[in-house]
């Protein structure tokens, strides 16, 4: 079984700081791993994916992330902080090509101090 | 691409009714829809997946005679909560999986709708 595990649950910085959202995952496959933005009451959009090629990603609105197989591990970075940015953020991972079903981490809320 | 479209946002009804929530992908055939539910601060919770004109498979727990699934046409996928409860108000999302670009891997997710039963 697939899992994800999201450190923090909260994470707060300032406007112009560093982002940094963390995901370990586990799965006996290689994963296909995605990061989420979900506004209230809103449904998910996807800020990027990867899925087994380049393992630096670039995704929408200055977000990157990094594939770490020997970390187990997936973090959501962005260089300069933006109000807008302000949301949750879910980190997921898929069971495999061609497989769509997602398993959720627990998700970061992530605020901005101005 | 790769747009679906969640109906409604936002709906109310009164115990023991039934309500019916409506996914569907607008540019893209979906082979299989997934619907989520997401309580308030929390992550999401797949409760089933369907497979265009087959049965829905359900997680664990999810108790299928009260959240039946319809998955009649490639573009269209319903849930709908029967006799709802006030424990069944939640938030519900669904996500189209299809065999064009994007939509490979499942990722393309409704606006979500908000169920509250009173």
């Amino acid at each position: 079984a697939q899992s994800v595990t999201q450190l923090g649950s909260h994470v707060s910085v300032s406007e112009g700081a560093l982002v940094l959202l963390r995901c370990n995952y586990s799965s006996s496959v290689p994963p296909y791993l995605f990061w989420y933005v979900q506004y209230p009451n809103q449904g998910l959009q996807l800020l990027l994916k990867y899925t087994s090629a380049a393992t630096l990603v670039k995704g929408i609105n200055g977000f990157e992330a990094e594939f770490k197989k020997s970390e187990t591990s997936f973090h959501l970075t962005k260089p300069s902080a933006h109000m807008s940015d302000a949301a949750e953020y879910f980190c997921a991972v898929s069971e495999g090509q061609g497989a769509q079903k997602l398993v959720f981490g627990q998700g970061t809320r992530l605020t901005i101090n101005p | 691409g790769a747009v679906v479209s969640q109906h409604p946002s936002w709906v109310i009804c009164k115990s023991g009714t039934s309500v019916k929530i409506e996914c569907r992908s607008l540019d893209f055939q979906a082979t299989t829809m997934f619907w989520y539910r997401q309580f308030p601060k929390q992550s999401l919770m797949l409760m089933a997946t369907s497979n265009e004109g087959s049965k829905a498979t359900y997680e664990q727990g999810v108790e299928k005679d009260k959240f039946l699934i319809n998955h009649a046409s490639l573009t269209l996928s319903t849930l709908t909560v029967t006799s709802a409860h006030p424990e069944d108000s939640s938030f519900y999302i669904c996500s189209a999986g299809g065999s064009a670009g994007e939509a490979n891997y499942g990722y393309t997710f409704g606006s979500g709708t908000r169920l509250t039963v009173v």
